[in-house]
């Protein structure tokens, strides 16, 4: 069946350090790849998606690019800040629901 | 504009009893997911209708869960005979059309405690 094998936490970063959080999927049909971001005492938020094939999403600093080659959609930002800290979730899409990881908590201190 | 409203946002309830939770997704939106979340994991899939009808249920782990959406808005998710092991968040989510490439809104969750 459909899965999703996202990087192990937690992650602590230095303020302004580079971020990359593994998530790589399996699926039967060809899905579209979301990351979603819980901050603390908050909800479950889009942070940025794609749906096709070499397209890449970006949101307030953060990149991921479906590479359906290797089957994987990395999250990536160039500096990160205090205020990135949050559990962060990768979730493919093929229909009917996501598939969420088990989540990366991301603590960055100043 | 409000968003996907859960209540009660916490239920402590005894083993044995039932219980409903509640949600309301945005206005307008005909997709409405369930997701259960335990403690240091990623929400499981639960249920997934389209309109008042249940599109998807694989994910209801056995014949104590069950879930309605009558007029096609507010849903219910209902257990019986509770365990201790139902103890988790309950998350509820909607999207205006249920397409693989349209975002989900979820809620702040019902955390439920079986004691």
């Amino acid at each position: 069946g459909d899965s999703v094998t996202q990087m192990e936490g937690p992650v602590t970063l230095s303020e302004e350090a580079f971020l990359t959080i593994n998530c790589t999927y399996t699926a039967t049909g060809y899905p579209s790849l979301f990351w979603y971001v819980q901050y603390p005492g908050e909800g479950l938020q889009l942070l940025l998606k794609a749906t096709k094939a070499d397209d890449k999403g970006s949101n307030k600093g953060f990149e991921a690019t479906y590479r359906k080659e290797t089957t994987s959609f990395h999250l990536e930002k160039g500096s990160v800040q205090v205020s990135d800290s949050a559990v962060y979730f990768c979730a493919p899409n093929t229909g009917n629901q996501f598939y969420f990881g088990t989540g990366t908590s991301l603590t960055v201190i100043p | 504009g409000a968003g996907v409203s859960q209540t009660p946002s916490n239920k402590v309830t005894e083993k044995g009893k039932y219980v409903e939770l509640r949600c309301d997704p945005i206005s307008g939106h005909t997709a409405l997911y369930w997701y259960r979340q335990s403690l240091g994991q990623g929400p499981e899939f639960l249920i997934y209708f389209q309109g008042t009808g249940a599109a998807d249920d694989s994910g209801l782990p056995n014949d104590r869960f069950f879930a309605v959406r009558p007029e096609g808005s507010v849903s219910t998710l209902k257990i019986q005979r509770t365990e201790r092991g139902d103890s988790a968040v309950y998350l509820c989510a909607s999207s205006e059309s249920g397409d693989m490439n349209t975002e989900a809104f979820f809620g702040q969750g019902t955390r439920l405690t079986v004691v």
